[in-house]
């Protein structure tokens, strides 16, 4: 079975600034996919940034960057010039073939003015 | 764009009570899915749902609980007998057939009293 794991529940950072959130996985899959989705207090699920597992570039999206680390079956986020807006929880999840998503707890991620 | 959308956006129930939750994805969209999350905690996947039946389910979704698609555009989830602990965020996603992607609806609250 597939888990995701985030050891990070809070991360704090100055806003402008950067930050990674961590994310580990587990799967038995030769063919996944990982990705990140921003959960504001609406409670809304937003898809951040998505990584094919076969790809060995690390996907970008804007200000948002992946560190995708396949062999240590790693997948952390890279937050670039950070904003008040990012403000939310973040989580982290993988899925199989099937496309189901299996997710990390969560890192809620408060930006300092 | 085209957009997963769900009604009602918030329900509050009696324990015992039936509940239908709907969600229409969106059009071209093949597979689909619910989850929940439990206000603090991860998102549970509960059911796949492709080719008009079934195809994948947690053990979360026991007999309380039921999908359907039964117009092809509306997709339901019902929950025969609410309990307490049915109280939380329930999200319907969709695939599209050329991609992984899940597009996630705004989300219903369910609160059981």
């Amino acid at each position: 079975a597939q888990t995701v794991t985030q050891s990070q529940p809070e991360m704090s950072v100055q806003e402008a600034e950067t930050v990674t959130l961590s994310c580990t996985y587990d799967t038995s899959e030769s063919d996944y996919y990982l990705f990140w989705y921003k959960q504001p207090p609406s409670r809304q699920m937003i898809l951040v940034i998505r990584q094919e597992a076969y790809k060995q570039q690390n996907a970008t999206e804007n200000r948002f960057s992946v560190n995708f680390q396949k062999a240590a079956k790693s997948f952390s986020l890279k937050i670039s010039d950070s904003q008040l807006g990012d403000a939310a929880m973040y989580f982290c999840a993988s899925s199989d073939s099937n496309y189901q998503l299996i997710w990390g707890a969560g890192t809620k991620l408060i930006i300092k003015p | 764009e085209p957009e997963v959308t769900q009604t009602p956006s918030h329900q509050v129930t009696q324990m015992g009570q039936e509940v239908i939750l709907r969600c229409v994805p969106i059009s071209n969209h093949l597979y689909f899915y619910w989850y929940r999350q439990i206000l603090g905690q991860k998102v549970e996947f509960l059911v796949s749902f492709y080719n008009n039946e079934i195809s994948e389910k947690s053990e979360i979704f026991d007999d309380q609980f039921s999908v359907e698609r039964p117009d092809g555009s509306n997709f339901t989830l019902k929950i025969r007998s609410t309990k307490l602990e049915d109280s939380a965020m329930y999200f319907c996603a969709s695939v599209p057939a050329s991609s992984y992607e899940q597009y996630f609806g705004p989300g219903t609250r369910l609160t059981v009293t």
